[in-house]
């Protein structure tokens, strides 16, 4: 079975600053995809990156980019230029390379952004 | 685009009464699921359809059931709703259609309160 843990509860952060994520995971797939979530005080879950095992590139998305690491079985985030809206509970989530399969999700990290 | 809608945002249920939360999405996706976020735990995947017609088994599928007689709709019933219930209920789809790309897509939530 997958697993996915991120062992940080909680984090913070000044404006402007860069913040890491950690993220790892377990599983004997060996395709397969791995995300991150955001979830903001509003509740809604919003994609922020994803990432596709066989690529070897890591996946960027403007302020936002991973490093992969496939044989250490890790996927952190880092946040560049950290903003106030930044503020949320962040979820790691793996997903099997199959056409429907569910995302199994971590337990998230409580990031707060300070002004 | 609305995206996916759920309902209630949020309801307060005596323990033992049946509740529905209803879940639509004007995507055409084909898959869709159901999750239950408990603080500490992250999101459990309850159940889910690949397709109109056919439903399956996720991590924690007791005193649920689902239905999806079409496309765009898949509500979640509690036949008879007890305290630990009590969770907040995220409804999501994904495309479905094949080559593992399939990211998904959240709705804003419903918090389920079981006295």
């Amino acid at each position: 079975a997958q697993t996915v843990t991120q062992s940080q509860p909680e984090m913070s952060v000044q404006e402007a600053e860069t913040v890491t994520l950690s993220c790892t995971y377990d599983t004997s797939e060996s395709n397969y995809y791995l995300f991150w979530y955001k979830q903001p005080p509003s509740r809604q879950m919003i994609l922020v990156i994803r990432q596709e095992a066989y690529k070897q590139q890591n996946a960027t998305e403007n302020r936002f980019s991973v490093n992969f690491q496939k044989a250490a079985k890790s996927f952190s985030l880092k946040i560049s230029d950290s903003q106030l809206g930044d503020t949320a509970m962040y979820f790691c989530a793996f997903m099997k390379a199959l056409n429907t399969d569910k995302l199994i999700f971590g337990t998230g990290t409580r990031l707060q952004v300070f002004p | 685009i609305a995206g996916i809608t759920q309902a209630p945002t949020s309801q307060i249920l005596a323990a033992g009464r049946r509740m529905t939360l209803r879940c639509t999405q004007d995507m055409r996706h084909n898959a869709m699921y159901w999750y239950r976020q408990d603080l500490g735990l992250g999101l459990r995947l309850i159940h889910y359809s690949n397709t109109a017609g056919t439903t399956g088994k996720g991590e924690v599928p007791d005193g649920y059931s689902v239905s999806r007689a079409n496309t765009d709709d898949f509500p979640l019933t509690l036949a008879s709703a007890v305290p630990s219930q009590t969770s907040v209920y995220f409804c999501a789809s994904s495309d479905g259609r094949g080559h593992g790309t399939d990211t998904q897509y959240f709705g804003p939530g419903t918090r389920l309160t079981v006295l």
